[in-house]
């Protein structure tokens, strides 16, 4: 299994509080994604990182952001929750060094269940 | 909304097959992928595809790969109960990664 750690695996805040989720990855790939799986909608996309201090938004940004200061670390925040944020939050990696055309598969680490009352 | 569409759900009797079915729209992509998703954990891949390949079997998993309809899908033969889970399926052109809503198969004893 790709060595990836999210954390906390659980979170319980109020609405307005600010929260970090965090991704940890001991592989040593380039880029690294966050997403949330609602029922019904599967994964969405809310920002991804393609290196060091480089990140990109996805398909739902707003509301917010993230920081990749280390290659190993990802960090996605929640500057003020909402109810709607209540999420299962996934982070993946992926290793794109070697180019487009061969198989470079996401990794996923196993959720971080965040629920805001 | 999700340019790859499954079914949402499929119910098997055990020791049946199961055949997950999955379309996307992006001609372009040069792999697919299918993730297995069990209770409280991540995606873990299952197996892939590369475009110009037309079949891939990988022990009771076969993909099927219909490029002219854009159409995958995923049988599991000899289905057991431990492979109740959500499969998804996802296609992949350059670095991004489109996954469709996921397919919860239910295997009955």
């Amino acid at each position: 299994d790709a060595g990836i750690t999210q954390s906390p695996r659980h979170k319980v805040t109020e609405t307005g509080t600010p929260v970090t989720l965090r991704c940890h990855q001991t592989e040593n790939h380039r880029y690294m994604y966050w997403y949330r799986q609602d029922p019904g909608h599967g994964l969405r996309l809310i920002h991804y990182s393609y290196g060091v201090k480089d990140t990109d938004k996805g398909e739902v940004s707003d509301g917010y952001s993230v920081s990749r200061s280390k290659t190993e670390d990802f960090l996605l925040t929640l500057e003020s929750a909402t109810s709607s944020q209540t999420s299962v939050y996934f982070c993946a990696i992926s290793d794109l060094e070697r180019g487009p055309g061969s198989n470079q598969p996401q990794h996923f680490g196993d959720g971080t269940r965040l629920s805001i009352l | 909304g999700e340019d790859v569409e499954q079914s949402l759900f499929l119910s098997v009797r055990e020791g049946d097959s199961s055949v997950i079915n999955c379309t996307y729209t992006d001609s372009s992509s040069t792999y697919l992928y299918w993730y297995k998703q069990e209770p409280g954990a991540g995606l873990q891949l299952l197996t892939y595809i590369f475009s110009n390949m037309d079949m891939k079997q990988d022990q009771r998993l076969t993909v099927l790969l219909n490029k002219k309809d854009k159409h995958l899908s995923l049988r599991i033969a000899d289905t057991q109960t431990g492979d109740s889970a959500i499969y998804f399926c996802a296609e992949r052109e350059f670095g991004d990664m489109r996954f469709g809503a996921g397919t919860r198969l239910t295997v009955k004893p």
